[in-house]
């Protein structure tokens, strides 16, 4: 079974819908990512969780929240989504040990599209 | 704030040939780099990092990098392409102000031709 699993896989939405993307892992980490990827501009962090009573902003947070319900998961709303949020959805999970060097392990992705 | 610059959005190299993806960062001090590959339909995965120690890094599927300070520079290659190299790459430094983010590239999309 996968370490990191997102569900769903794609998910195709209206403008104004409100949708989440949830993310689970069995890893053990504390800490939980969420990215977007569009073509040409890489991976950008939406928010990120140290642990369940730790949650951050990444760059690029407006329009988007999220809920670490446990260790072990972690959730991406969308609260009324928009065409330009149409994207690439991965989650990450790391562990907090030797901070910076370790490396991050993804989720499969979520292909968003937003009509 | 860290940014990471990945030289050509597209590589195409031949199979058996050298493959080589540029990587260049900002830090007045020493970061951690990463290069992650991405299979179509897939997450990343890493193929090496660099923390500390020897400049010249060796990953999985015969793929190396080296750290260069002077040229803040941590390029990836691999002697010779296969077909399976096929994939988008991603340099990363981690972010060095106590938050320890990942900071991505663009990333690279190499081609490997028959």
């Amino acid at each position: 079974d996968a370490d990191v699993t997102q569900t769903p896989r794609n998910r195709i939405t209206k403008t104004g819908k409100r949708i989440m993307l949830e993310c689970s892992q069995t890893k053990g980490h504390d800490r939980m990512y969420w990215y977007r990827q569009d073509p040409g501009l890489g991976l950008r962090l939406i928010y990120y969780s140290f642990d369940v009573k730790d949650i951050n902003k990444g760059e690029i947070s407006d329009g988007y929240s999220v809920s670490r319900q446990a260790q072990a998961k972690f959730s991406l709303s969308l609260e009324s989504a928009i065409p330009n949020q149409t994207a690439l959805y991965f989650c990450a999970t790391t562990d907090s040990g030797a901070e910076g060097r370790n490396e991050q392990f993804f989720g499969p992705g979520t292909r968003l599209t937003v009509l | 704030a860290q940014s990471v610059t990945q030289l050509g959005s597209h590589v195409s190299v031949s199979e058996g040939a050298l493959v080589l993806l540029r990587c260049n960062y900002s830090s007045s001090v020493p970061p951690y780099l990463f290069w992650y590959v991405q299979y179509p339909n897939q997450g990343l995965q890493l193929l090496l990092k660099y923390t500390t120690g020897a400049t010249l890094v060796k990953g999985i599927n015969g793929f190396e990098a080296e750290f260069k300070k002077s040229e803040t520079s941590f390029h990836l290659t691999k002697p010779s392409a296969h077909m399976s190299d096929a994939a988008e790459y991603f340099c990363a430094v981690s972010e060095m102000d106590g938050s320890f983010k990942t900071i991505f590239g663009a990333g690279t999309r190499l081609f490997v031709k028959a």
